[in-house]
């Protein structure tokens, strides 16, 4: 069985603009997390989606999106990218949106904004 | 709500020592406690967790951590460091099925040959 995938793995942007980043989790699973892991916060909780709906938020500003297709692949946007931003943007999925659930995390894509 | 403490940001043993990495929680319910393990430029894999049960949880790699509510705390051993061993180890917790995970800050395991 193949595992969560993310796409890109590395990218490199400027400040202002926008990026979006894509996670596949594996096959039969719907719920999809992410998260923000830095060197001085640790990892931080993004958002949680199942079947399509957003079921939890972190504590991030509005510039950061995410949503979830019907195939429960899921898309994270963020948009006027600040230096800090940078960052190992981690998705994870499990079978169900509940977190006692063991979640499979992807290799993550790793932001530098410059 | 919950938090994570991990004591040590960086640990560094021997091979062939005992390996021991500290987890304190905060949790105002009976907790959901997780160890995650992260090698160089991958993702997190589950260790070991603990929901309902036995207080002594096995996990893989020959971990195990124990659950001791008293102390809120749930440390991570492994009686003999292999040099495979070596990345950076994540303590979690959840106050319910229905909340994210709250994850510490990682300690980074060191083995020295």
């Amino acid at each position: 069985k193949a595992g969560v995938t993310q796409t890109p793995r590395y990218l490199i942007k400027t400040r202002g603009q926008q990026v979006t980043l894509s996670c596949s989790p594996i096959s039969g699973h719907r719920s999809v997390s992410w998260y923000q892991q830095t060197p001085g916060q640790g990892l931080q909780f993004l958002f949680e989606y199942f079947s399509e709906t957003q079921r939890n938020k972190g504590n991030f500003p509005g510039r950061f999106s995410g949503r979830q297709f019907s195939n429960s692949r899921s898309e994270m946007n963020v948009s006027t990218l600040e230096l800090g931003d940078s960052a190992l943007y981690l998705c994870a999925s499990s079978s169900t949106p509940t977190s006692y659930n063991e979640q499979f995390f992807g290799p993550g894509t790793r932001l530098t904004v410059l | 709500a919950q938090s994570v403490t991990q004591l040590g940001s960086h640990v560094s043993v021997s091979e062939g020592a005992l390996v021991l990495l500290r987890c304190n929680y905060s949790s105002s319910v009976p907790p959901y406690l997780f160890w995650y393990v992260q090698y160089p430029n991958q993702g997190l894999q589950l260790l070991l967790k603990y929901t309902t049960g036995a207080t002594l949880v096995k996990g893989i790699n020959g971990f195990e951590a124990e659950f001791k509510k008293s102390e809120t705390s749930f440390h991570l051993t492994k009686p003999s460091a292999h040099m495979s061993d070596a990345a950076e180890y994540f303590c979690a917790v959840s106050d319910s099925g229905n909340t994210p995970l709250v994850f510490g800050k990682g300690t980074r395991l060191s083995v020295i040959a």
